[in-house]
Parts: C-alpha cells; structure tokens; sequence
C-alpha cells in the first residue's frame, strides 16, 4: 500500500521558472492539501481540496495553484518561482477535512530556488 | 492570533529514559489534539488523536495527555529507544477557522546510547 507519494523529492529551479509537483494517493481519500514546512516554523497549509473538483486556499496561497480532477491526484503549480519559494513541501490526505481521522503525509519534496 | 506553542525545542535524553514533551494552545474552541512523530527527511505519522473530553490516549510507549481547562497537553515516551529520536509536532483543530490544522513548531529528540 504505497499511501501519499510525492514527486520529485528533490528540485533546484531557477528564479522566474515554473514547475508541478505531483501529489497522489491510493486511499480513496476526499481530503487533499499541500503544506510548506520552512525552519522554525509549523507546517503551513497552502492549499486544499475537499474532492474532486473543488479546491480552496490555505494560509498562504499567493505564487501557488492547484486544480482536482481525478481524487487521487492533487498537483500543486508554482507560477514563477521566488527565493521565498525554497521549502519543503508536504501532501497530506484524509478521509474528510476533520471528522478526528489522523492525515496522511507523503515524504515531502525539497524545492530549491536560486 | 490562535497559537500552539511547544517546548522545549529540543531534549537529549539516554537511551532507556522517559521523557515528556509539552503542548500548550491558545485555540478555542478547539474539536481535537493531534500528535504526529517526523523523522528526519520524513513526512509527519500520526501518533495520537484526542478530542476535548479525553484526557489520556496511548499508542505503544507513546502517552498523551489533556487539559482542555489549562489548554495544555503532553506527550509522555516511556523506556526510550535511538528510534524515538524525531520532531514530535503537536497540532489543534480550530473548530472556528473551518477546522484549520494549526501546527506548533515540534521538540526535536535526540536520543543517545
């Protein structure tokens, strides 16, 4: 049971450029949200998907997009990378929002911007 | 501003030891208390999940407790193994914020032999 997998786990982009990174789960989970993890700080939720088709924003939304079409998948977009862009980011599932189910988080992606 | 504040930031315990790790939150109302273990270059596990009327919830050596009077809670590891040595993240759900994960900052443990 291979659980949330994200993809890569590593990127090194250049300041202006645009990337996807994927998100998938096998858990037939509604609930799907990207978070940055930054040192010092919790995990901050960027966006979030409650199914298929429907997506809203977290705390710190602004430089990000995602979209769901399919309810394993929820890829998130960086428009044009910044320097304040350079985290790690984390995909989590869950079968709601918070009905008191623990969420599932992939390994993370390392995401350099120079 | 709804807040989890943890600490200490970080313990080095011996191998074999107890040790507990403190939470305390500032969110209200709040549905439930979460604790969630990171290994390092990992992705955060779920240790415990507690809602306002429990007060003590296990999961092997790990033990949590709460106050949802003081508005604190620990986590509490017995006979402690290299293997313990993570973040441990406390987490509350602010039943106000659209039931918004907040995060506190985690305790990193290093366990030694």
């Amino acid at each position: 049971n291979a659980g949330v997998t994200q993809t890569p786990k590593f990127q090194v982009l250049k300041t202006g450029q645009s990337m996807t990174l994927q998100c998938a789960q096998d858990m037939n989970h509604e609930y799907m949200s990207w978070y940055r993890q930054d040192p010092g700080m919790g995990l901050r939720l960027i966006h979030y998907s409650v199914g298929a088709g429907i997506t809203d924003q977290g705390e710190v939304p602004n430089g990000y997009n995602v979209s769901r079409s399919t309810t394993e998948d929820f890829p998130l977009r960086l428009l044009s990378a910044a320097p304040s862009q350079t985290s790690v980011y984390f995909c989590a599932s869950s079968y709601s929002r918070d009905r008191g189910e623990p969420q599932h988080f992939g390994d993370g992606t390392r995401l350099s911007i120079l | 501003k709804n807040q989890v504040e943890q600490s200490p930031q970080s313990l080095i315990i011996l191998e074999g030891k107890n040790c507990t790790l403190q939470c305390n939150y500032t969110v209200s109302p709040f549905s439930n208390l979460r604790w969630y273990k990171q290994d390092t270059g990992r992705g955060p596990v779920s240790l415990t999940i507690m809602t306002f009327s429990e007060n003590t919830k296990s999961n092997g050596r790990y033990t949590a407790t709460l106050d949802a009077d003081t508005k604190q809670s620990s986590l509490h590891i017995t006979a402690s193994q290299l293997s313990d040595s993570a973040s441990y993240i406390c987490v509350v759900t602010d039943n106000q914020a659209g039931t918004a994960l907040i995060f506190g900052k985690g305790t990193t443990l290093s366990v030694s032999s």
